[in-house]
């Protein structure tokens, strides 16, 4: 985990709340990858960004979630009107975006919906 | 990118190596192999890759088959702070965009002490 940095590590919502996840990558590391860990099952790709652009989003679901990289700032994951089964650990990965693109993860955001 | 098969859960003596079996046996000639692993509750940390070459680094050694279609990652003195989920994933790594990684299950390794 050399430096890819979330937040917040833990994060409490209710029913029909939002919940903004955050990422800054590494510094010189442009790409960044988001998963999500739900209770006891494995990791699984949502999301890869790069700056200002979505480049695959076929892991998100369809409704309520979205994700952006802008170009100033960290990237964010947005999940609206969280419901019981959103909880779950949400991991950022960056990477350089060259040949052998190595993924560095972050420590993770601990979504738990009440 | 290829299916990987690893066991799902390995013990090892403390101060012993640990071999974690992987197999891959329909990558392609462009598809590197990942490790891995994730202590629980933090964020899966990386190891080791390779293409063909066996590779050492200071965690770890990874030995590829000539025929690539499995691999081995050796932890040459287990310490229990090793005990972690271990991902053995391939993939394509290709200059401007690399897709998401795909986890499997893994190999839970618990080190005995």
């Amino acid at each position: 985990n050399a430096g890819v940095m979330q937040n917040p590590r833990h994060l409490v919502r209710r029913r029909g709340q939002e919940a903004r996840l955050r990422c800054s990558p590494m510094k010189g590391h442009s790409h960044v990858y988001w998963y999500r860990q739900l209770p006891e099952e494995g990791l699984k790709f949502m999301v890869y960004l790069q700056k200002e652009n979505i480049i695959d989003e076929s892991g998100m679901p369809k409704e309520r979630f979205s994700a952006e990289f802008p170009k100033e700032g960290p990237s964010i994951l947005r999940i609206q009107q969280v419901v019981r089964g959103d909880s779950a650990a949400y991991f950022c990965a960056n990477s350089r975006g060259n040949f052998q693109e190595t993924q560095y993860f972050g420590p993770g955001t601990r979504l738990l919906v009440l | 990118d290829a299916k990987t098969t690893q066991p799902p859960s390995m013990d090892c003596a403390e101060g012993r190596a640990a071999n974690l079996p992987c197999n891959h046996s329909t990558i392609s000639g462009n598809e590197y192999v990942y490790w891995y692993r994730q202590i629980h509750s933090q964020g899966p940390q990386y190891i080791i890759h390779g293409l063909k070459n066996n590779e050492t680094n200071e965690m770890a050694s990874l030995i590829i088959t000539e025929d690539r279609k499995s691999s081995t990652l050796i932890l040459p003195h287990a310490t229990l702070r090793d005990t972690a989920v271990y991902y053995c994933i391939v993939r394509v790594a290709v200059g401007g965009g690399a897709d998401g990684l795909t986890f499997g299950k893994g190999t839970h390794l618990i080190i005995q002490p």
